[in-house]
């Protein structure tokens, strides 16, 4: 089984500072990381994920993401944020196998102050 | 990618009504499909996997009675919310099991029993 963490509620920052969102996951097989955003009343939109590979993964939006497996980490960065970043901030993981049975994280608010 | 449509996308229903909410993968056959709930402010947890075919496998905790699940066809994954009640408000997701490695998710259902 796996479990993800997500280590702050809420996260405020202004405009054009950096960010990082913290993830921590927990599983016993090897398995995949996605982050996915969700505004307001709508679905999921994915960010990035790792499969395999370079541990630093680039996605949409200038965000970033970092593998750490002795950490058992996956944090998602972005260099300098807008006020459009604004949203919900999901971590997930799934096994290699099967078809993408996700367990997500708490979440992570990412509020964007001008 | 495969493309997901729900349907509706917000219901408001009386208490004590059931409710369908309507899971289509429009572009990909999908033997596999996902239901998540979403309450406000929190998580998205995984409900049930639903198998083209056969019946539903349920997660701990869920009701399997009162939260019907049809997967008649490769393309059409229904829920069905039976004797709503005010608890039973929230946000619905599908989302479509692949074995790629992404999963693609609807645009979710706001349901709200008054």
């Amino acid at each position: 089984a796996q479990s993800v963490t997500q280590l702050d509620s809420q996260v405020p920052v202004f405009e054009e500072a950096p960010v990082e969102l913290r993830c921590n996951y927990s599983s016993s097989v090897s398995v995949y990381l996605f982050w996915y955003v969700q505004y307001p009343n709508q679905g999921l939109q994915l960010l990035l994920k790792y499969l395999s590979g370079s541990t630093l993964v680039k996605g949409i939006n200038g965000f970033e993401a970092e593998f750490n497996k002795s950490q058992t980490s996956f944090h998602l960065r972005k260099p300098s944020v807008h006020i459009s970043d604004t949203a919900e901030y999901f971590c997930a993981v799934s096994g290699t196998g099967g078809y993408n049975k996700l367990i997500f994280g708490a979440g992570t608010r990412l509020a964007v102050h001008p | 990618g495969a493309v997901v449509s729900q349907h509706p996308s917000w219901v408001i229903c009386k208490s004590g009504t059931s409710v369908k909410i309507e899971c289509r993968s429009l572009d990909f056959q999908a033997t596999t499909m996902f239901w998540y709930r979403q309450f406000p402010k929190q998580s998205l947890m995984l409900m049930a996997t639903s198998n083209e075919g056969s019946k539903a496998t349920y997660e701990q905790g869920v009701e399997k009675d009162k939260f019907l699940i049809n997967h008649a066809s490769l393309t059409l994954s229904t829920l069905t919310v039976t004797s709503a009640h005010p608890e039973d408000s929230s946000f619905y997701i599908c989302s479509v099991g692949t074995l790629n490695t992404e999963a693609f998710f609807g645009q979710g259902t706001r349901l709200t029993v008054v």
